[in-house]
């Protein structure tokens, strides 16, 4: 079953803690994303990364970080300094090229993340 | 500044009904425009994907078109259903394999 897993579904996290926030592909994809989406607002995008061990910021990349150490898998870390981190975060990939489809993306379910 | 707008914010309609959601942008040379659903609390799902040359395409019930010298797509829905109360986003790419601008969304609710 083709698809991108986003765990945990939901998240609690008290102030000045790290968290991982984990995004797995086997869609053999090979761009990965993450956005943040908060109320009312489109989606912000965090990071990305179009090849394995390559990543760029994207709009909003401060107080996060990731790792793109294998395709299938690129987690983000929301760290402390990340001054509102409570939102709801997608992950997505691409599966590039220049064929018609290659610029679609594909989403995750997403996790929601709270701080306490 | 690359912005994408959708307007109305929301939009509630009787079952049955055609509608037809916007979307503008600023910066007209795209490279293609995706529309896609979100039902609450769950993630993006791809709708329709307009390259740069293209006006429309269509998907079912769904067509939506692509006037790029006015900075406009539109996302036609055909004979409305409740099943089709979601949140719908559009989103521009500049270049092949660019991150997409995403517009802020229209919820749209269908009465039965």
């Amino acid at each position: 079953d083709g698809g991108i897993t986003q765990s945990p579904k939901y998240l609690f996290r008290k102030e000045g803690q790290n968290v991982t926030l984990s995004c797995e592909q086997n869609l053999n994809h090979d761009a990965m994303y993450w956005y943040r989406q908060d109320p009312g607002q489109g989606l912000r995008l965090i990071y990305y990364s179009q090849i394995v061990n390559d990543f760029q910021k994207g709009d909003i990349a401060e107080g996060y970080s990731v790792s793109r150490e294998k395709k299938e898998s690129f987690p983000l870390t929301v760290t402390s300094a990340q001054k509102n981190p409570t939102a709801f975060y997608l992950c997505a990939t691409r599966p590039g090229g220049t064929y018609s489809g290659a610029n679609v993306l594909t989403f995750g379910a997403g996790s929601r993340l709270t701080v306490l | 500044k690359q912005e994408v707008t959708q307007i109305p914010a929301a939009l509630s309609v009787p079952e049955g009904e055609n509608l037809v959601l916007n979307c503008s942008f600023t910066d007209s040379a795209i490279y293609n425009l995706q529309w896609f659903r979100q039902d609450p609390g769950k993630g993006l799902t791809s709708l329709l994907l307009i390259q740069s040359s293209q006006r429309e395409q269509t998907s079912g019930r769904l067509n939506a078109s692509l006037d790029k010298s006015s900075g406009r797509s539109t996302l036609y829905i055909a004979a409305s259903q409740p099943g089709d109360s979601a949140t719908y986003l559009c989103a521009v790419c500049y270049n092949q394999g660019g991150k997409l601008i995403f517009g802020q969304g229209t919820e749209l609710s269908v009465k039965p």
